[in-house]
C-alpha cells in the first residue's frame, strides 16, 4: 500500500512561516491536496493539484510538490490557522491521506 | 450552496449491519462522483469508498472490501454506505464527500458533510 508521512506536530509564531511536509514514494509524480481541520469541524480543502488554491482560501496558503515531498506553506501564520492539516494523494485509483500534522500557533 | 447531510449513524453491536445515507443538494448530483471518508475519534482521515456518477465504477479501501457496499440513487440525490459485519475498529465519524467529474478526478474534495458517528460496541 502507498503511504504518506507527515510530522505529527509543529509550532509557529504568529506572523512567521510554517512549512508542513508530506513524503511519499515519487509523490512529485502525483497530484497532492491539503486539508485543514479545526476541532469539531469537517475538513476544508486549502490546496489541490499541488499548488491550486480554492476560492475563499487566503493567499497565505500555498503548496509545492517535487521529488518525494509535497509541502504546504502558510506565510504569516495567524491564530486562526491553528488546526490539523492532512495531505492527500492518489495511488492508482485509491485515495490516500497522510497521518496529519497538528499545527500550533503560539 | 452545496449541502451534504449524513444520517444513519448510531450505536451498533459488533457483527451487526448499518446503512448510512447522505442527502445531497445545491449541485447536479449525477454529474459527480461521491465518496465516503471516515475518521476514528482523535485519529486521522481514512478514505473508505468512492462511486462514479452512475454507479458503474466503484472502489473500496483494500481493508474494507467485502464488508462495505457503496451505492447511490440519482433520482433522489442520495448516497449510501451499507456496512456489514461491523467491528469495533469501524467506530468513526463517517463523512459524505463530493468528488469530481470522474472517480479518479484529481481536483481534491471541496465539499464535506458534517459527518455521522458510528459507534461499534457491545
Amino acid at each position: 500500500s502507498y503511504d504518506l508521512t507527515q510530522p505529527p506536530s509543529m509550532s509557529v509564531s504568529p506572523g512567521q512561516t510554517a512549512s508542513i511536509s508530506c513524503s511519499g514514494h515519487e509523490l512529485g509524480t502525483k497530484y497532492a491536496s491539503w486539508y485543514q481541520q479545526r476541532p469539531g469541524q469537517s475538513p476544508v480543502l486549502v490546496i489541490y493539484q499541488d499548488t491550486q488554491r480554492p476560492s475563499g482560501i487566503p493567499e497565505r496558503f500555498s503548496g509545492s510538490n517535487s521529488g518525494s515531498t509535497a509541502t504546504l506553506t502558510i506565510s504569516g501564520a495567524q491564530a486562526m490557522d491553528e488546526a490539523h492539516y492532512y495531505c492527500q494523494a492518489w495511488d492508482s485509483k485509491h485515495v490516500v491521506f497522510g497521518g496529519g500534522t497538528k499545527l500550533t500557533v503560539l | 450552496e452545496v449541502q451534504l447531510v449524513e444520517s444513519g449513524g448510531g450505536l451498533v453491536q459488533p457483527g451487526r449491519s448499518l446503512r448510512l445515507s447522505c442527502a445531497a443538494s445545491g449541485f447536479t448530483f449525477d454529474d459527480y462522483s461521491m465518496h465516503w471518508v471516515r475518521q476514528a475519534p482523535g485519529k486521522g482521515l481514512e478514505w473508505v469508498s468512492g462511486i462514479n456518477w452512475n454507479g458503474g465504477n466503484i472502489d473500496y479501501a483494500d481493508s474494507l472490501k467485502g464488508r462495505f457496499t457503496i451505492s447511490r440513487d440519482n433520482a433522489k440525490n442520495l448516497l449510501f454506505l451499507h456496512m456489514d459485519s461491523l467491528k469495533t475498529e469501524d467506530t468513526a465519524f463517517y463523512y459524505c464527500v463530493k468528488g469530481g467529474g470522474s472517480l479518479t478526478d484529481r481536483t481534491g474534495y471541496s465539499h464535506w458533510g458534517q459527518g455521522t458517528l458510528v459507534t461499534v460496541s457491545s
